[in-house]
């Protein structure tokens, strides 16, 4: 069964620039995975971030962005203020309708 | 704007079905699928499946296979989910989600939390 993997936590400066990956255990990631990132605080729901890769959802600052980094996904945070700490979800679409989340990152901003 | 409203919470004993509704406003019902996903305590998000804009077409994760459907009524433009053989270690809340038209979810219901136990 394949796992999608993210970094179990990042800690960055007020005003620094963090980037998260998101891998396949098996094989690499690319556009046609659709790679999505979800902001969330257990037990809410999720904030969209960025879906299809690197289209942001309605509201989202552009200091949040998306891309393929070699064989992974990748959201980064540029500019991280107080408020970005949190946990941090990709989700991959691993074709005939079947989406993956990842395993999840947690942001300490500090 | 897009607005999903969920049921509210459900205690349920192991055994036993549940049925979480999700009523959509704000956008036309029947062009976006929906998506439902689930937060069990201290756990990340898991994708449990979709339902596609007609209602004909459903996508289940393998682990919830058998025990889950999905359905739409668009005379209402409400989602629902219904998950059956109930455990304990299906308590959590779950979400529906529309889709943002290019793969992957954009709008949330506010969560349904369910509790299963004896």
């Amino acid at each position: 069964q394949t796992v999608v993997t993210q970094e179990p936590s990042f800690s960055v400066s007020p005003g620094g620039t963090v980037t998260l990956t998101c891998g396949l255990s098996s094989g690499s990631v690319s556009t046609t995975n659709y790679p999505s990132w979800y902001q969330q605080t257990p037990g809410q729901a999720p904030r969209t971030l960025i879906y299809s890769t690197n289209t942001r959802s309605s509201g989202v600052p552009d200091r949040f962005s998306g891309s393929i980094l070699g064989i992974k996904a990748a959201l980064t945070i540029t500019g991280a203020q107080a408020d970005d700490e949190s946990d941090y979800y990709c989700a991959l679409y691993m074709g005939s309708g079947i989406y993956v989340f990842g395993t999840g990152t947690k942001v300490t901003v500090l | 704007q897009v607005q999903l409203v969920q049921s509210g919470a459900e205690v349920k004993k192991p055994g036993a079905s549940v049925k979480v509704s999700c009523k959509a406003s704000g956008y036309t019902f029947t062009r976006y699928h929906m998506h439902w996903v689930r937060q069990a305590p201290g756990q990340g998000p898991e994708w449990m499946g979709q339902i596609n804009p007609s209602g004909d077409r459903t996508d289940y994760a393998q682990k919830f296979q058998g025990r889950i459907t999905m359905t739409r009524d668009t005379s209402t433009s409400t989602a629902y989910m219904e998950l059956s053989s109930l455990r304990p270690e299906d308590t959590a809340v779950y979400f529906c989600g529309r889709d943002s038209g290019k793969y992957g979810a954009e709008n949330w219901g506010q969560g349904t939390l369910v509790t299963v136990s004896s």
